[in-house]
């Protein structure tokens, strides 16, 4: 079963930034928080992806509380090609190899012109 | 990331055949997962395909349904048994590749519908 907990869907301007929130209370302390999205038609695409510290990349960045139960992706200037479901996946990682990934139902965000 | 293949795109199935769906990544990977995504749902994992040995199937999949091979680190096929509509979903092959950082990355999808 997914460990996270999602909105189920969100709006957001174009241009805003848009901000997806994640609960993942029962994260472990090897566990990290992925995150996917999934355009129409097409395979998931990954984002991002942190422990304990917050990340930035090209695409977006991942704050984390303090306590790891929650976190939120944040799409700093959204646009319509933004449109999609964005899912949020805790994942263990094991020293002899990758733990798969168990997709909830993620949040579907709506970037609005 | 890593380039995916994934072969057919797309397939209007009669029922009762079978299909094989075929995934073929650039380089060497680690680890290779087969999904299905039913329509208006999210992801569920069916198996790991494991080079050289038998796939590990998740609860509720088994081998005689959707039979996997891994005969090399960059290739694998699932195959789709005595289809019924049921079985309509976009089968999608994933994969971790060699010193990616764990990183998972996943094919465009297979779209079968089964008539």
């Amino acid at each position: 079963d997914a460990k996270t907990t999602q909105p189920p869907s969100m709006d957001c301007a174009e241009g805003r930034a848009a901000n997806l929130p994640c609960n993942h209370s029962t994260i472990s302390g090897n566990e990290y928080v992925y995150w996917y999205r999934q355009i129409h038609s097409q395979g998931p695409q990954y984002i991002i992806h942190g422990l304990k510290n917050n990340e930035t990349n090209e695409m977006a960045s991942l704050i984390i509380t303090e306590d790891r139960k929650s976190s939120t992706l944040i799409l700093p200037h959204a646009t319509l090609r933004d449109t999609a479901v964005y899912y949020c996946i805790v994942r263990g990682v094991l020293i002899q190899g990758a733990q798969k990934l168990v997709f909830g139902q993620g949040t579907r965000l709506t970037i609005n012109p | 990331s890593a380039v995916i293949s994934q072969k057919p795109s797309r397939d209007i199935c009669q029922r009762g055949t079978s299909l094989t769906i075929q995934c073929q990544v650039d380089s060497q990977v680690t680890m290779m997962f087969w999904y299905r995504q039913q329509p208006g749902q999210s992801l569920t994992l069916i198996a790991t395909a494991n080079q050289g040995s038998e796939a590990t199937y998740e609860s509720g999949f088994v081998i005689d349904k959707f039979p996997i091979s891994r005969p090399n680190l960059t290739f694998s096929t699932l195959t789709v048994s005595n289809m019924s509509p049921e079985d309509s979903s976009i089968y999608l092959c994933s994969v971790q590749k060699l010193y990616s950082g764990n990183t998972i990355y996943f094919g465009e999808g297979s779209w079968l519908t089964v008539v």
